[in-house]
């Protein structure tokens, strides 16, 4: 069965480092987003990516943050200077044109000391 | 804006209990409802979904019914069983348009005991 998968598993940075988190979407999909869980809280969406231009994003997706489709599989997520409140697990999801579900990576966890 | 609440946690339960997780949610149009779950440390799995006032949605001997007039969707299971044991997210999103962003409730942690 098709997945989303993630890489790194986990990530650990100095703070004001830039990141490169990474994101292979289900093949025949057309949407992708973003989200994050910080520890204990609830999930966040961050950012939605569809025909190579983002389709909306939330409060949290500041300039720091960027995504990217580079190639036809890869879709990435930069955080370019990164803060200590960046710590979070973060999921890539995907979804195929004309239907609801969005399927969701296993997640990088992003540890910033 | 949309939002989605989830009951209180954590939940625990012994094997074979009835579960209820209560979620009901506010939105501006007519949102497609899902129930979302996460097992200890790996991602989200779409559970069931719903995406239309009175859709029943199930899997894996989980259900939940979209109710517009109470603005809920409440999870069931009749009889739980150790492996349930996860984090259940329910969550909405409205349509199909190019954005559709989940939004997502607090989570709700079960625990079945043997």
């Amino acid at each position: 069965e098709p997945e989303v998968t993630q890489t790194p598993s986990h990530q650990v940075t100095q703070m004001g480092q830039e990141v490169i988190l990474r994101c292979v979407p289900i093949s025949n999909h057309l949407y992708f987003y973003w989200y994050r869980q910080i520890l204990g809280q609830k999930v966040e969406f961050l950012v939605s990516f569809y025909n190579n231009e983002i389709s909306e994003k939330s409060e949290i997706f500041d300039d720091q943050f960027s995504v990217e489709r580079p190639d036809g599989s890869n879709f990435t997520l930069k955080i370019r200077s990164t803060k200590l409140e960046d710590s979070a697990m973060y999921f890539c999801a995907s979804r195929a044109r004309s239907t609801y579900e969005q399927y969701f990576g296993p997640g990088t966890r992003l540890t910033v000391t | 804006g949309n939002s989605v609440t989830q009951m209180e946690g954590p939940v625990t339960l012994s094997e074979e209990a009835f579960l209820t997780i209560n979620c009901t949610y506010t939105a501006t149009g007519y949102p497609s409802l899902f129930w979302y779950v996460q097992y200890p440390g790996e991602g989200l799995q779409l559970l069931l979904k719903a995406t239309k006032a009175d859709d029943k949605g199930s899997n894996k001997g989980f259900e939940a019914t979209y109710r517009k007039e109470t603005t809920s969707f409440h999870l069931e299971k009749g009889s739980v069983q150790v492996s349930d044991s996860a984090v259940y997210f329910c969550a909405l999103s409205e349509g199909l348009a190019s954005g559709s962003r989940l939004t997502f409730g607090e989570g709700t942690q079960l625990t079945v005991n043997p």
